[in-house]
């Protein structure tokens, strides 16, 4: 199994800030990655794939980069509704979720 | 639009089965792969596996494997997902996703409402 490690756990920050989170893969996985936000009592929605692909929808505030074993994805402004927890999956073998990061109002 | 409307909330006891539906519409059914994640309450997210309703096929996260079983029935658009030998560490919410893409296999592009299983004696 691919191991994925999300940091920090929780961070807090405030509004325009920007915003930084890293998941390290426990072997290279080339850019397989995705990177999901998810609010309190609700489904997970996709932010980004393939490392760096924004997907339809998403406010270009969030970016990804990275390859390999180490990923962050960027929020280059913190807005009120970006409050919420993160989440990186791998898709290179099968799928693995790291642990998650909240970022919570400073 | 595309929705996945999931089946309502079991109580299970320890030893047991859960079979989870997920209605699928706005889309073709058997034209994008559905993948199955949990969350225990306050913890993250854990992908069990994905299918193909088209040709059937599946794969399992090796966690589950020998443990949980998803079919579908193509007839009425919807997918199935049995667990067995329930614990009360199967105790989450069980969430249904379709794939964003037809290309693609388990990210996840539109999810269920969930289904919250309880394992309790």
């Amino acid at each position: 199994d691919i191991q994925m490690t999300q940091s920090p756990s929780t961070l807090s920050a405030s509004v325009g800030d920007r915003v930084t989170i890293t998941c390290r893969a426990s072997q290279s996985m080339s850019s397989w990655l995705a990177w999901y936000q998810q609010k309190p009592g609700k489904a997970p929605k996709l932010l980004i794939y393939k490392a760096s692909t924004l997907e339809s929808g998403v406010p270009s505030r969030f970016s990804g980069s990275g390859s390999g074993t180490e990923f962050t994805l960027t929020i280059s402004s913190l807005q009120p509704d970006d409050f919420a927890t993160y989440y990186c999956q791998q898709y290179y073998s099968y799928s693995t979720f790291g642990q998650g990061t909240k970022v919570e109002i400073k | 639009q595309v929705q996945l409307v999931q089946s309502g909330a079991e109580v299970k006891k320890p030893g047991a089965s859960v079979k989870v539906s997920c209605k699928a519409s706005g889309y073709t059914f058997t034209s994008y792969d559905i993948n199955w994640v949990r969350q225990a309450t306050g913890q993250g997210l854990e992908w069990m596996g994905w299918m193909n309703p088209n040709s059937g096929n599946t794969g399992y996260a090796p966690k589950f494997q020998g443990r949980v079983t998803m079919t579908r029935n193509t007839s009425i658009s919807t997918a199935y997902m049995e667990l067995s030998s329930l614990t009360s560490e199967d105790t989450a919410v069980y969430y249904c996703a379709r794939a964003f893409q037809s290309v693609s296999t388990v990210v996840m592009g539109y999810w269920g409402q969930g289904t919250l299983v309880t394992v309790s004696s």
